[in-house]
């Protein structure tokens, strides 16, 4: 199946600091999300972005599927960041459903 | 619109006892899927329904199962919980499988 890995695993950063995360998938698909989990433990929408690049506000993605990874950009980043980032890949042939990454674990300090 | 609800939020139960969790997606979307997250495995998925049928199922033993409702709604059950049931259970719905998904809140089961 899909080997989905997303790196770093931990990151520290200081309020304002900009990071890039990053999700590599070991075969084609046809859908890729991007996830914040918050402390509570749901899942929040951040991008669907299958390919090409999407910005939202201070957060930007990228995914270059041909090349088989996706980006996350998080510029002048704020505490409530703080959380664990998900990349999800799925793909249409097959046994269709999402694979999951292990996640980054953002930590923001004020 | 309103997002996806899951019930309960919390649960605590003993080994051997069963357990339904429940899922109502957005309206309008058709297709539920389910995953566990547990510290050591990550998330996971559990299976997927759409129109009342099951369209795909993850690694899981037979004590997992799940139903869809006509109105979409979705249930899941783990029969005999072990130990290692504990986890956090979470929904996702989507128009269809190949659309974006949304989560749910998501049901923290505790088997002692």
């Amino acid at each position: 199946g899909i080997q989905v890995e997303q790196s770093p695993p931990d990151l520290i950063l200081q309020e304002g600091a900009n990071s890039t995360l990053r999700c590599n998938f070991s075969d084609s698909v046809n859908n890729l999300q991007w996830f914040h989990q918050n402390p509570w433990g749901q899942l929040i929408n951040l991008f669907y972005i299958p390919s090409g690049t999407k910005q939202n506000g201070r957060l930007s993605a990228t995914t270059v599927a041909t090349e088989r990874y996706s980006l996350l950009y998080i510029s002048s980043s704020q505490t409530t960041d703080s959380g664990v980032y998900f990349c999800a890949v799925a793909r249409a042939s097959g046994t269709y459903k999402y694979i999951f990454g292990t996640g980054t674990r953002l930590k923001v300090l004020a | 619109k309103a997002g996806v609800t899951q019930t309960p939020r919390y649960l605590i139960k003993t080994r051997g006892q069963q357990v339904t969790l429940s899922c109502s997606p957005i309206s309008g979307h058709r297709s539920v899927s389910w995953y566990q997250q547990t510290p050591g495995q990550g998330l996971q998925f559990l299976f997927e329904y759409f129109s009342e049928t099951q369209r795909n199922k993850g690694n899981f033993p037979g004590r997992f199962s799940g139903r869809q409702f006509s109105n979409s709604r979705s249930e899941m059950n783990v029969s005999t919980l072990e130990l290692g049931d504990s986890a956090l259970y979470l929904c996702a719905s989507s128009v269809d499988r190949a659309n974006e998904q949304f989560f749910g809140p998501g049901t923290r089961l505790t088997v002692l």
